[in-house]
């Protein structure tokens, strides 16, 4: 079952902040953060899991509450170049954090800076 | 590196034509994915691999077929084309155990007419 994004999008000035939330129906043990630009492929930025461990290589935060079943990401100071699609993922399988059996993703998060 | 390649880039068939879409790596990653895209749905798993001879079915399997002979190759055919498999389609890889992200390639889009 795809995650459900929210909101399904948004439009910012330069320097504002943003929240994107995600939330399963299921239980979860790894949130996995994506970016895609329009056009191109979708990049990795963080992936969070169950204990606390998160794992990224950009300056973007996340938290995820295992009770709640539910992860945010929180675009601080935006740059126009954080415009573009935001998709959560959830391990299809359910069982491993990783992720080897491919990701079940949200529909996304569109993404709009305006300078 | 090279990193994830898809060939071809575009291609257009008639319905009930087949087709396999190419997806090579280079970096040694034991696991590989294939998604379609289509506007509004976001990235749909169609199926993995988790090794050379070991694939599974995703989400949206029906109609694809797939196999995985050597590590680097994880090639998707279509069996005969209907215009609902007209989308964009990515091909993923990940390191096992070390790393958690996945490495798209740079997609194939597919129209059926």
């Amino acid at each position: 079952q795809q995650p459900v994004q929210s909101p399904q999008a948004v439009i910012l000035r330069e320097g504002e902040d943003a929240v994107i939330n995600c939330s399963s129906s299921k239980a979860l043990y790894s949130v996995h953060w994506y970016r895609q630009k329009h056009g191109e492929a979708p990049v990795f930025l963080m992936i969070l899991l169950k204990g606390g461990e998160q794992k990224g290589h950009e300056k973007i935060s996340a938290s995820f509450n295992e009770k709640k079943q539910q992860s945010s990401l929180y675009l601080t100071a935006s740059q126009l170049s954080y415009s573009g699609t935001y998709f959560c993922g959830t391990p299809h399988g359910g069982y491993s954090g990783g992720g080897a059996d491919g990701l079940t993703f949200g529909k996304g998060t569109h993404l709009i800076i305006q300078p | 590196n090279a990193g994830v390649t898809q060939t071809p880039k575009f291609q257009v068939l008639k319905t009930g034509q087949s087709m396999t879409l190419q997806c090579a790596q280079d970096m040694n990653h034991e696991y590989m994915s294939w998604y379609r895209q289509d506007p509004g749905m976001g990235l749909r798993l169609i199926h993995y691999s988790v090794g050379a001879g070991i694939t599974d079915q995703g989400e949206v399997p029906n109609g694809y077929n797939v196999s995985r002979s050597t590590t680097e190759d994880f090639p998707l055919r279509l069996l005969s084309a209907a215009p609902s498999q007209t989308s964009v389609y990515f091909c993923a890889s990940r390191r096992a155990f070390s790393s958690y992200e996945q490495y798209f390639g740079p997609g194939t889009r597919l129209t059926v007419t």
